[in-house]
């Protein structure tokens, strides 16, 4: 069974462009959840969506936006970048959204802003 | 406000000494718990999880105990052995203004010395 894969795995942008990253997540799961991690601050969460609704959202400003489609693949979106967006964004999915099944992350995609 | 803390960003274990790794939360809302583990450019690993309604939980080498009056808990590891070097990353689900959340630690590393 395929994990969660998150695509691309490096990206490199300037200040001031706008992202999009990728997340397929596992076979049959229709929860997926986004999260930001940076040295010393954790995973904080950005939002879970489930049934191409948005569930749960985090402490994030409106720049950092996402969707997911019929197949349950999600794709998070930051607009106007910063410098501190530079961080490791990992995708994580599950069975449903309200469960105690835990979640399967993919690899990430790390994100480096110039 | 972190409601769930790693008081400490790494820690360094003999090989076949005991591992304990501590995380504290603060909402009592929280009713089930997890510890992910995460090797350098992968994503986080489901290992052992605990409902609020049990105090230990026990897998193979690893166990998590539960002390819902403290709001503590801990994860062992015995013996650790040198693959167990890597960041742990504790978490907390509950339910609360209408959605189930999922809140993560700041993550411990652990140094496993052979």
């Amino acid at each position: 069974k395929a994990g969660v894969t998150q695509t691309p795995r490096y990206l490199i942008k300037t200040r001031g462009q706008q992202v999009t990253l990728s997340c397929s997540p596992i076979s049959g799961h229709r929860s997926v959840s986004w999260y930001q991690q940076t040295p010393g601050q954790g995973l904080q969460f950005l939002f879970e969506y489930f049934s191409e609704t948005q569930r749960n959202k985090g402490n994030f400003p409106g720049r950092f936006s996402g969707r997911q489609f019929s197949n349950s693949r999600s794709e998070m979106n930051v607009s106007t970048l910063e410098l501190g967006d530079s961080a490791l964004y990992l995708c994580a999915s599950s069975v449903g959204s309200n469960s105690n099944q835990p979640q399967h992350f993919g690899d990430g995609t790390r994100l480096s802003i110039l | 406000d972190q409601q769930v803390k790693q008081n400490s960003p790494s820690l360094s274990v003999q090989e076949g000494r005991i591992s304990i790794l501590n995380c504290d939360y603060t909402n009592s809302m929280f009713d089930y718990f997890l510890w992910y583990k995460k090797y350098p450019a992968e994503g986080p690993t489901f290992l052992i999880s605990i409902s609020s309604i049990k105090d230990k939980n026990e897998d193979g080498r690893f166990t998590v105990f539960l002390n819902k009056s403290a709001k503590h808990l801990s994860l062992h590891i015995v013996p650790s052995q040198p693959g167990d070097s890597a960041v742990y990353f504790c978490a907390a689900k509950g339910v609360w203004q209408g959605a189930q959340k999922l809140v993560f630690g700041q993550g411990t590393r652990l140094t496993i010395n052979p």
